[in-house]
């Protein structure tokens, strides 16, 4: 399965201000996909990283608040905006590999203050 | 809309035996994907195994293997042999196009393996 990496592995980070979080894969992939795990709960999907398009947002996410960029196949990055305590939480990457399976970063612990 | 249920929060085994976690789901879909994850303390999320739904054979990894009853809409992991690096949260997911299409998390069992 490729190998994906996530940039910052963690952060705490004050109220109002954006965090950036970025997610690299060793091999081109078609399909990427942004996750967000609240403390204690399960993973909720927040949008599919399109590349050479805009994301597709589930609902109950905003490109205001979630922007995303995927300038290639390889890279992609999930924002974070104008953060509040609530915005805690895990954020996972994830990619499609081999058999039609999703394979996840090791994900970005996001501490608000 | 898709949902997958784990009745049981927390599980614990001892070290050697045999357990099983418990997961149930529900789709008008025909066609569909199953999985199992595990999230150690390290947070990285693990695929375990996987089943298409149009197999009947149950998919097995090594000690894990599924027990897939597409008409209950069950499907439930066996772990066998548990060892001390089995602890960790497992979640069971459903895809209805394999991993190109979302994947929905039941909440999750949190297992222990005992000394």
């Amino acid at each position: 399965s490729a190998v994906i990496s996530q940039k910052p592995s963690r952060d705490i980070c004050q109220r109002g201000t954006s965090l950036t979080i970025q997610c690299q894969v060793d091999s081109q992939v078609t399909m990427m996909f942004w996750y967000r795990q609240q403390p204690g709960q399960s993973l909720t999907l927040i949008a599919t990283a399109n590349q050479g398009s805009e994301a597709t947002y589930e609902s109950g996410f905003v490109i205001d608040k979630f922007p995303i960029s995927r300038p290639n196949l390889t890279f992609s990055t999930l924002t974070v905006s104008n953060m509040s305590p609530e915005d805690s939480s895990i954020y996972l990457c994830s990619v499609v590999g081999i058999q039609e399976t999703q394979y996840f970063g090791p994900g970005t612990r996001l501490l608000v203050l | 809309a898709q949902t997958v249920t784990q009745s049981q929060p927390e599980m614990s085994v001892q070290e050697a035996e045999t357990v099983t976690l418990s997961c149930t789901y529900d789709t008008s879909e025909n066609n569909y994907y199953l999985f199992w994850y595990k999230q150690p303390p390290s947070r990285q999320m693990i695929l375990v195994i996987r089943q298409e739904a149009y197999k009947q054979q149950n998919a097995t990894e090594n000690r894990f293997s599924v027990n897939f009853q597409k008409a209950a809409k069950s499907f439930s992991l066996k772990i066998s042999d548990s060892q001390l690096g089995d602890t960790a949260m497992y979640f069971c997911a459903f895809s209805w196009q394999g991993g190109s299409e979302k994947l929905v998390f039941g909440k999750g069992t949190k297992l222990t393996v005992n000394p």
